[in-house]
């Protein structure tokens, strides 16, 4: 069943810009992840929050988790045309090792 | 180089003719995983095996079977494929001491005629 939605599904910015993105989930989880997927190949994994964390940074990348609204966001900084791909959260519930993905963000970032 | 392989990368194939894509990493990893991507669906579990010889059903399991004899190898089998299995197939693998952080393959693109 899908657990993640993310919003919006297609975001479109220019190089050098914020891009954020955003993840509404409908159970309780044990963490959240966030994954990146180049057109057609496998998915990256990016950063992962635990339930008990509200902000996690790594790099260009911010996560935020608000476990009382069932809400996470990426934030990527300073986007590069590299940046180019589909973006996914996923949620693990406690006692799994499964993973259930929301539909994705595809983001395109023009030079 | 710590990886997930898959083989075959692209598959055309007929309908009812029995096909394996195989599965296979070399991280030692106890938990693997089989997704299918469809556009507009995202990406759906088919099955998981959490080690050797245990095998659990995913979300989307009809019209798939898989094993697991030897730690590092997950293959998916489809006994009889159907159109509706045309798809995009990942691999995927995490370690017990870090399991929530899933390794994906390359992918398979099958296309079942």
């Amino acid at each position: 069943s899908q657990q993640g939605e993310e919003d919006p599904q297609a975001l479109s910015i220019q190089e050098g810009e914020n891009a954020t993105m955003n993840c509404s989930y409908k159970t309780s989880i044990n963490n959240l992840q966030w994954y990146r997927q180049n057109s057609g190949r496998g998915l990256v994994h990016l950063i992962l929050i635990r339930s008990n964390e509200r902000e996690k940074h790594s790099g260009r990348l911010r996560v935020t988790l608000d476990t009382s609204k069932k809400s996470s966001s990426l934030l990527i900084t300073a986007s590069r045309a590299a940046d180019t791909a589909s973006y996914f959260c996923a949620t693990v519930n406690s006692g799994y090792s499964t993973l259930t993905f929301g539909k994705g963000t595809m983001l395109l970032v023009s030079p | 180089e710590a990886q997930v392989t898959q083989n075959p990368r692209y598959l055309i194939t007929v309908t009812g003719k029995k096909l394996t894509v195989t599965c296979s990493q070399n991280m030692n990893h106890e938990y693997m995983s089989w997704y299918r991507q469809d556009p507009g669906l995202g990406l759906r579990q088919i099955y998981y095996s959490m080690n050797v010889e245990v095998t659990d059903k995913g979300d989307v399991p009809e019209g798939y079977k898989v094993s697991r004899k030897e730690k590092r190898n997950f293959p998916l089998i489809l006994e009889s494929p159907s159109p509706n299995q045309t798809s995009l197939y990942f691999c995927a693998s995490s370690s017990r001491d870090n399991k929530e952080t899933q390794y994906f393959g390359p992918g398979t693109r099958l296309l079942v005629l």
